[in-house]
C-alpha cells in the first residue's frame, strides 16, 4: 500500500549545526508534504509544508524540500537549537487526511 | 497553542470495557479528525467528522466510533477495548476549506488497557 518512510531513526547534532532529516514517500499524487514536531507529551504541531507542484519551501530556519523524481523529502533546520530536539514526522495529504511516516528524534547537545 | 482541548488526558481501562474521548476545538474549525497514535509510532488516521457526519475513514474495525456536535466539540468512542487498543489518541483539526496539510492538535488522550 501507500506509504510515507523515514531513512533514519535518530539524529544527533552540535547545538549551531544544521540538521537534515530525510523522509521517502510513494503516494505520488499527494497534494501536499508536510513537516511536523512532536515534542515529549505534546500533540504534532505543524512547521512547514510543501505543494506537489513545488521543490523547495523556506521558513524561518527550517527549509523543505521536495524531489518528485526520487519522491524524497528533507527537512533542513539551520543553526539548531537545543528547542529543536523533538521527534520529525513527514506526512503527505491528499484531502485533509494525513499519512504520517514513522519520525525520526532529533536530539541536539549544548 | 492550537485551541485544541481533549480529555482525559490520561486514563486506564481493562479488556473488554468501553471508553471516551473528548475533543473541543475552536470556532472556524469545522473538521475534526482522529488519530492512533501507538508508542514509537506515526499517528494513524482512524476517522473525519465534517459538519457532524463522517467524512472519511481510516483501517479501524466499527468499535471505533465518533460524534461530532454543533459547539465545535466531538467524541472519541471505542468499545470492547483490546489491549492493542492502548495507544496516544490525538484530536485535529483544521481550518474549514484549507485543504492543506496544517492540522491542529491537541495533546491527546493516552490511554492504557490492561
Amino acid at each position: 500500500g501507500e506509504s510515507v518512510g523515514l531513512h533514519l531513526p535518530t539524529l544527533s547534532v552540535q547545538e549551531g549545526d544544521n540538521s537534515i532529516i530525510n523522509c521517502a514517500y510513494s503516494n505520488s499524487a499527494s497534494d501536499y508534504f508536510i513537516w511536523y514536531k512532536q515534542e515529549s507529551g505534546k500533540g504534532p504541531q505543524f512547521i512547514i509544508d510543501i505543494r506537489s507542484n513545488m521543490d523547495k519551501r523556506q521558513g524561518q530556519r527550517v527549509t523543505v524540500l521536495l524531489n518528485k523524481t526520487v519522491k524524497h523529502l528533507s527537512l533542513q533546520i539551520a543553526a539548531t537549537q537545543p528547542g529543536d530536539s523533538a521527534v520529525y514526522f513527514c506526512a503527505e495529504t491528499g484531502y485533509s487526511t494525513l499519512t504520517f511516516g514513522k519520525g525520526t528524534m532529533l536530539l541536539v547537545s549544548p | 497553542e492550537t485551541g485544541v482541548t481533549q480529555s482525559p488526558t490520561h486514563l486506564i481501562k481493562t479488556r473488554g470495557q468501553q471508553v471516551t474521548l473528548r475533543c473541543s476545538s475552536q470556532s472556524g474549525h469545522n473538521t475534526v479528525s482522529w488519530y492512533q497514535q501507538a508508542l514509537g509510532q506515526g499517528p494513524q488516521f482512524i476517522f473525519q467528522y465534517y459538519r457532524e457526519e463522517e467524512n472519511g475513514r481510516g483501517n479501524f474495525p466499527p468499535r471505533f466510533s465518533g460524534l461530532q456536535f454543533p459547539n465545535y466539540s466531538s467524541e472519541l468512542n471505542v468499545n470492547a477495548l483490546e489491549l492493542d487498543d492502548s495507544a496516544l489518541y490525538l484530536c485535529a483539526t483544521e481550518v474549514t476549506g484549507a485543504r492543506t496539510g496544517e492540522l491542529f492538535f491537541g495533546e491527546g488522550s493516552r490511554l492504557t488497557v490492561l
